[in-house]
């Protein structure tokens, strides 16, 4: 399975402030996946990001406050914009790898806005 | 993709069998049954997959019912470490290059509490 890290794994921001993450794999794939858990909740799908085009935002997120960038086909960032204490969650990076295209996790950002 | 049901919480004896039910009674014929877990402050892990036959790994089996409306994930000899939230998911399994994402939703989960 595909080896995933992030950057930062946790940090503390002020409100009105903005924090970047990156997620780097380990291998080359194709569609890179940004998830929040906020506190005691499941995982909701932030966007998805392909290599080479603009990202795909679920339902209730928009690219204003959650730019993501994918420069090539191992690393991508997500920045969580003018942030609010609303935006304390854990944010994981996830990846499709193999021939059933199983999705895999990064151990997540763990933010806190005060 | 279809929705799953999952109990909240259930507890199992460390040494004993946890058998996790999940059900999905609107799957359609292309979608794959996932099973995931998330041990406290990590991210969550991939454990299994099936689409209609029985499926076992190091970790666990998974039985799909005929009719595929349900399943069941075993952890045949449960450990303090198998203490988690565990989601079942159904999902489109694709074949690599599809533009389809097949995207994963997460449920609420069963959290499954191992108890010495």
């Amino acid at each position: 399975s595909a080896v995933i890290s992030q950057k930062p794994s946790r940090d503390i921001c002020q409100r009105g402030t903005s924090l970047t993450i990156q997620c780097q794999v380990d291998s080359q794939v194709t569609m890179m996946f940004w998830y929040r858990q906020q506190p005691g909740q499941s995982l909701t799908l932030i966007a998805t990001a392909n290599q080479g085009s603009e990202a795909t935002y679920e339902s209730g997120f928009v690219i204003d406050k959650f730019p993501i960038s994918r420069p090539n086909l191992t690393f991508s960032t997500l920045t969580v914009s003018n942030m609010s204490p609303e935006d304390s969650s854990i944010y994981l990076c996830s990846v499709k790898q193999g021939a059933w295209e199983t999705q895999y996790f990064g151990p997540g950002t763990r933010l806190l806005v005060l | 993709d279809a929705k799953t049901t999952q109990p909240t919480s259930m507890d199992c004896a460390e040494g004993r069998a946890a058998n996790l039910p999940c059900n999905h009674s609107t799957i359609s014929g292309n979608e794959y049954v996932y099973w995931y877990r998330q041990i406290h402050s990590q991210g969550p892990q991939y454990i299994i997959h099936g689409l209609k036959n029985n499926e076992t790994n190091e970790m666990a089996s998974l039985i799909i019912t005929e009719d595929r409306k349900s399943s069941t994930l075993i952890l045949p000899h449960a450990t303090l470490r198998d203490t988690a939230v565990y989601y079942c998911i159904v999902r489109v399994a694709l074949g690599a290059g599809s533009s389809n994402t097949g995207k994963l939703i997460f449920g609420q989960g069963t959290t499954l509490q191992v108890k010495p």
